[in-house]
This record gives structure tokens, sequence and C-alpha cells, in this order.
């Protein structure tokens, strides 16, 4: 069955520096999703992608965050200087063009120190 | 602003048990709802979703009712398995493949 996958499943980093999350979504789908969870929190959602722009985009997700398809497979999250408070479980989703069901990769888990 | 909310956050229940898990919605834009599992360490699988044209649907051993008059989603779990035991979300979208917006969540915890 059809996955989605992300890497790398556990990064650490130090406060400020630049970290690119990567995500290969289901072949088929055309909707790129990226959610982040906090720890013993509910899943928030930061961005959705589709034709290779940005459809809508949460609060969250300011002038820190980017998205980028860079080939016909990857999928990816950049943060260019991380705070604390991104530390995070970082979920990826994709969906395709009939149905409505996102499905979520295993995830990343963010660690900023 | 609005939101989506669970009723209990820990349901213990005992093997063999029927379990159902609560979630209220208050946007009345939101037109189409899904429930998620996630164990531990793992993303949420996808259970169960229901388009607002509905109040009910059944999968394999999941039930999903939908109340629009009073903003109440639940999913009804038949002889809950120790394998059940995860974190349910539900989850809306106003449809078609816009954003989700996740309820905060309800541990069920399955006793052999």
């Amino acid at each position: 069955e059809p996955e989605v996958t992300q890497t790398p499943s556990h990064q650490v980093t130090q406060m400020g520096q630049e970290v690119i999350l990567r995500c290969v979504p289901i072949s088929n789908h055309l909707y790129f999703y990226w959610y982040r969870q906090i720890l013993g929190q509910k899943v928030e959602f930061l961005v959705s992608f589709y034709n290779n722009e940005i459809s809508e985009k949460s609060e969250i997700f300011d002038d820190q965050f980017s998205v980028e398809r860079p080939d016909g497979s990857n999928f990816t999250l950049k943060i260019r200087s991380t705070k604390l408070e991104d530390s995070a479980m970082y979920f990826c989703a994709s969906s395709d063009v009939a149905r409505y069901e996102q499905y979520f990769g295993p995830g990343t888990r963010l660690t900023v120190t | 602003g609005e939101s989506v909310g669970l009723h209990l956050p820990t349901l213990s229940v005992q093997e063999g048990d029927n379990s159902i898990i609560n979630c209220a919605y208050s946007n009345s834009a939101s037109d189409y709802f899904i429930w998620y599992k996630q164990e531990s360490g793992k993303g949420p699988q996808f259970i169960i979703d229901i388009r607002s044209n509905m109040d009910k649907r059944q999968g394999q051993r999941v039930t999903v009712l939908l109340n629009k008059t009073v903003k109440h989603l639940s999913l009804q779990i038949a002889a809950t398995q120790p394998g059940d035991s995860a974190v349910y979300f539900c989850a809306e979208n106003k449809g078609g493949y816009s954003t989700l917006t996740f309820g905060k969540g309800t541990m069920l915890l399955v006793s052999p």
C-alpha cells in the first residue's frame, strides 16, 4: 500500500540554524500539506501546496518557513532560523485529486536546543 | 475563534466492549469530518470520514455519527481490541482540499 514517507525521523538542531524536513508524498497525489504537533497538543495545520504554489497557510507559517517541491517526488519544509518553540513533530500529508482523505507520514521529530 | 474539541480526554474500556469517542465542532461551514487514530510515535492514521450530507457512515468495526443540529460527531468502535489503544482525533474541513482543523484528542485505553 502506498504511503507517505518522511526523513529524517529525528532532527536535532541548535537555535538559529536552518533545517530542511523532507517528505515523499504518495505518487499520484497532487495536494501536499505540512502539519506540526507540539508534544501533548493537537495537530496544527501549517501549509497546503498545490500546482507548485501555496494554496493556504496558517498564522504559524511565518516568513521563517518555506516549502518547495524541488522535483517530481519530494516536498520539503524549510525553517530558516529555528527557535526553541519550533520543537515539535512535523507531519507531511498528501491527498489525491478525487478523494478528500489526507494521508499522513510518520513524522519528523524536530528538537531545537 | 471556531474550533473542534473533544469532551473526554481519556476513555478506558475492557476488551470486547464497544467504545464511543465524542467530538464537538463549532464551525458551521465545515462539511467534511474525519477521524484519525494516532499510535505513539506515529503519524495520524485515517479511520473513517463523513460528509455533512450524511448522518451515519459505517466501516469495519467503526461507525461515525454526525449530528449537525448540535454540531456533534462521534466514533463508535465495536468489540474494542487492545490494538485499538491510541489517541483518536476528530478533524474537520470546509470541503475540497482545504486545511484540516484537528481536535485535541482522546486517549483510548483498552484493557485485556
